[in-house]
């Protein structure tokens, strides 16, 4: 009954390689959000989509696409993968996001991902 | 953008003692909320305050808010090993589009 699941846990790559996240929430949530947290643990929002539309896409690499089938789901892909990529990617759920928040996001346990 | 800067960077003390942090912003907010990061996990929601309060707790958890300072404080009291971890402070700005707006994080240390 995890509520956000990410998969996988651990992703190790060579550069260049295409690589997918996935994440699944079952909160009900209307909001999902993609985050990086580099080397010294700032977080970085990238993206957020509210029942599956894109609502905040911050500077990123176009190399980053995110894709949401539903509402309970995002997924995000990386191409031609590089070093710098490396660093642990977050996904993220909440019952607001197009409004100040009421209740705090709900993580999942994040993707480690090495590109070597 | 890093709005919230935690303070101090890093805490180590005794089991039983209480853990301090501070977070300050620069804008105004609608709320602040803290969470917290076990190493190799995912951040966990611990509480939310809104502008308009000044003081709210949960369990072991104290968390103030000054707005005319903008800062605001976590105080974990009698801690225990298990609340080894990163905490973080995040803030709903009034002109971030809703985004929370991160700290850089507290490393908390209970030594046992």
């Amino acid at each position: 009954d995890t509520a956000v699941s990410q998969t996988p846990k651990y992703l190790v790559t060579q550069m260049g390689n295409d690589k997918s996240i996935k994440c699944e929430q079952n909160l009900g949530h209307d909001t999902m959000y993609w985050y990086k947290q580099d080397s010294k643990k700032f977080l970085k929002i990238m993206f957020s989509y509210n029942n599956k539309e894109l609502i905040i896409n911050e500077t990123v690499p176009n190399r980053f696409s995110p894709k949401s089938p539903d509402k309970a789901h995002l997924n995000l892909h990386i191409n031609s993968l590089e070093l710098g990529d490396s660093a642990v990617y977050f996904c993220a759920s909440s019952q607001d996001g197009t409004a100040w928040a009421n209740y705090g996001y709900t993580f999942g346990s994040g993707t480690r991902l090495t590109v070597v | 953008s890093q709005q919230g800067e935690e303070d101090p960077q890093a805490l180590s003390i005794q089991e039983g003692e209480n853990a301090t942090m501070n977070c300050s912003y620069k804008t105004s907010i609608n709320n602040l909320q803290w969470y917290r990061q076990n190493s190799g996990r995912g951040l966990v929601h611990l509480i939310l305050i809104r502008s308009n309060e000044r003081e709210k707790h949960s369990g072991r958890l104290r968390v103030t808010l000054d707005t005319s300072k903008k800062s605001s404080s976590l105080l974990i009291t009698a801690s225990r090993a298990a609340d080894t971890a990163s905490y973080f402070c995040a803030t709903d700005g009034m002109d971030s589009n809703y985004q929370l707006i991160w700290g850089a994080g507290t490393k908390l240390i209970i030594k046992p």
